[in-house]
């Protein structure tokens, strides 16, 4: 299975900071990596995918890069809104598999 | 407005079977994978299941491959997930989630149900 590593594991930040999470994949993943976006008590969210594209209706503020095995997500301006846990995902290879999570708090 | 329901979920014993469904709503169900994804009381994300738009293809997690079976049935925009010979370790709330790319199985989701909590547990 492709482990996918999230660091850090939390943070915390404020509003208005510029906040980057990383993921790393024990194997290469081509393009094949999205990330979501997690509320307590609430489903996921997908937020990007193929490493850099935004779903539709997600602020210009979340950006994603990197390629192969090295993944990151930033949110150049850290809203109320985006506090939160943030998971990177694989579709590259079954089964399907997420980081452990970054949670983001205030 | 792309809608999905989830239902089914509640209180099992261990050993026992349950069977979960997922109705979707604003897109044209059969031509996207469905998938089912779960998430363990405090812990992270886990996939499941994924199945084809047409229904030809499944796949599985190694942790539910033999005891959950993915089934989906187009006439009623529904996807299934029977879940067999259940342990406490299957505890979780289930969502599914719609394949983001007409038929393709191996791409990121778009969408995602509110989820449905299952309790194994004697």
């Amino acid at each position: 299975d492709i482990q996918m590593t999230q660091s850090p594991s939390s943070l915390s930040a404020s509003v208005g900071d510029r906040v980057t999470i990383t993921c790393r994949a024990s194997q290469d993943i081509g393009n094949d990596l999205a990330w979501l976006q997690q509320k307590p008590g609430r489903a996921p969210k997908s937020l990007i995918y193929d490493i850099s594209n935004l779903e539709t209706g997600v602020p210009s503020q979340f950006s994603g890069s990197g390629s192969g095995t090295d993944f990151n997500i930033t949110i150049s301006s850290l809203q109320p809104d985006d506090f939160a846990t943030y998971y990177c995902q694989q579709y590259n290879t079954f089964p399907w598999t997420f980081g452990q999570g970054t949670k983001v708090e205030i | 407005e792309v809608q999905l329901l989830e239902s089914g979920g509640g209180l099992v014993q261990p050993g026992g079977s349950l069977r979960l469904s997922c109705e979707g709503s604003g897109f044209i169900f059969n031509i996207y994978a469905m998938s089912w994804v779960r998430q363990a009381p405090g812990k992270g994300l886990e996939w499941v299941s994924v199945m084809s738009g047409s229904g030809a293809s499944t796949y599985y997690a190694d942790s539910v491959k033999g005891r959950f079976t993915i089934s989906r049935d187009n006439s009623k925009n529904t996807v299934y997930l029977q879940m067999d010979s259940l342990r406490a370790e299957d505890t979780a709330v289930y969502y599914c989630a719609k394949g983001s790319l007409r038929g393709v199985v191996r791409k990121h989701w778009d969408y995602w149900g509110q989820g449905t909590l299952v309790t194994v547990s004697s």
